[in-house]
């Protein structure tokens, strides 16, 4: 079992350009959400899904899209990068439900110039 | 929005000693998580707690959900060096169809030069 695998781990990229960060689980866990995590802020919700086909906003959404066609599969899309979104995204994944706790992926740390 | 409030913000250990850090809100939780973080990879679920009141270990790692509902603590006995990192708190409530994690911003655990 490799739990939750992010990819890629490390990347630059230049303001306005697109990118899509991965997220893929192999527990058959319905809920899936992204997360940053910025100094001295801790970890921020920026979208997440309970199942195939939804989705929802979190603490942090713009600039940030999100698309859920699989139970596996949850990536990030940055449309339009700003130098704002240089920060470190973990994907989170659990059972659905109210008292859950989350498993996280080992992070992308994204760089935006 | 909810607010955690961790302490200490960081802290310096010796190894054999004991090592406490808290978190308070103004929030009611349903659960509370505790989590460690290393460099470069993502947290990593340390203990869970489900009921006012209640106190769980997991080896030298005690921790308790307050029994206001709106604060926890994590104690680790007879600390060793391999406990040097970032432990977050983490409150989960009910919010729409999925439980949210509101983080704490992390006690830094380093060792005494």
């Amino acid at each position: 079992n490799a739990g939750v695998t992010q990819t890629p781990k490390f990347h630059i990229l230049k303001t306005g350009q697109s990118m899509t960060l991965q997220c893929a689980q192999d527990m058959n866990h319905g809920y899936l959400s992204w997360y940053r995590q910025d100094p001295g802020m801790g970890l921020r919700r920026i979208h997440y899904s309970v199942a195939a086909g939804i989705t929802d906003k979190g603490e942090v959404p713009d600039g940030y899209n999100v698309s859920r066609s699989n139970t596996e599969d949850f990536p990030l899309r940055l449309e339009s990068a700003a130098p704002s979104q240089t920060s470190v995204y973990f994907c989170a994944s659990s059972h659905v439900g109210v008292s859950t706790e989350a498993f996280f992926g080992q992070g992308t740390r994204l760089t935006v110039v | 929005g909810q607010q955690l409030n961790q302490s200490p913000q960081s802290m310096f250990i010796q190894e054999g000693e004991d090592v406490s850090m808290n978190c308070t809100s103004s929030s009611i939780f349903n659960t509370w998580l505790w989590y460690k973080q290393d460099p470069g990879e993502g947290p990593v679920l340390l203990i869970a707690l489900y009921k006012a009141g209640e106190l769980t270990s997991n080896g030298r790692l005690t921790a308790q959900f307050g029994i206001t509902r709106k604060d926890s603590f994590l104690n680790i006995s007879a600390s060793i060096p391999s406990d040097v990192g970032i432990y977050f708190c983490a409150g989960l409530n009910y919010g729409g169809s999925q439980g949210n994690l509101i983080f704490g911003k992390g006690t830094k655990l380093s060792v005494k030069p």
